[in-house]
């Protein structure tokens, strides 16, 4: 199984950069996904990583480290619609089929003016 | 883009009867939907997955015979929520595969289901 950690909240200005954090364990990585999430509403994909470094699209960027088992997205000028919870979400190859997701639990971000 | 939907998009029933949640792929064939329970402030827990033409898979500690799962089509999958109960009140969201050419096999989401029993 997989042990996907990140922080709960976060807080950050109008304008800033805010760096989201995810450390994860599995036994057969299989990529790395990121999505936005706005309350009651259904997740929506930001990035996608399988290999090693960083990938940029538009103000959200992504990195990842296999072999730390780490990653994180980067947002830059921060808009208040940025205000969502951001999940960080692991593939891996499971016995039941190469395409299952495991969450985590969600860091909350509230962008301020 | 790909487009997922749910439907409904909230429901209230009693407790003991029973509630089907239907999701579907618009533009796309989907040969593997997932079905995911989210309660408050809490991740996405996958509940089961769906495979069309055969029986769904389900997770450790989710009860097949209570969340009755049909892939009868390429498009279509629904969840039945037999005999609710108060506990069962949550987020239920679907998604479907898209096999893009770039092998990224990205899951869209469908809007969510409120499931509220009272």
């Amino acid at each position: 199984g997989q042990n996907i950690d990140q922080p709960t909240e976060m807080t950050a200005t109008e304008g800033a950069i805010v760096q989201i954090n995810c450390t994860y364990q599995t036994s057969g990585f299989n990529g790395l996904f990121w999505y936005q999430q706005h309350a009651g509403e259904a997740p929506t994909f930001l990035s996608y990583n399988v290999l090693d470094g960083l990938e940029e699209k538009g103000r959200f960027s992504s990195f990842l480290s296999r072999s730390k088992g780490y990653s994180y997205l980067l947002l830059k000028e921060l808009q208040m619609k940025d205000s969502a919870s951001y999940l960080c979400a692991v593939r891996d190859h499971s016995g039941a089929g190469s395409y299952q997701l495991t969450f985590g639990k969600g860091t909350k971000l509230s962008v301020i003016p | 883009g790909a487009v997922v939907s749910q439907h409904p998009s909230w429901v209230i029933c009693k407790s003991g009867t029973s509630v089907k949640i239907e999701c579907r792929s618009l533009d796309f064939q989907a040969t593997t939907m997932f079905w995911y329970r989210q309660f408050p402030k809490q991740s996405l827990m996958l509940m089961a997955t769906s495979n069309e033409g055969s029986k769904a898979t389900y997770e450790q500690g989710v009860e097949k015979d209570k969340f009755l799962i049909n892939h009868a089509s390429l498009t279509l999958s629904t969840l039945t929520v037999t005999s609710a109960h108060p506990e069962d009140s949550s987020f239920y969201i679907c998604s479907a595969i898209l096999h893009d050419s770039a092998e990224v096999f990205e899951q869209y989401f469908g809007p969510g289901t409120r499931l509220t029993v009272t």
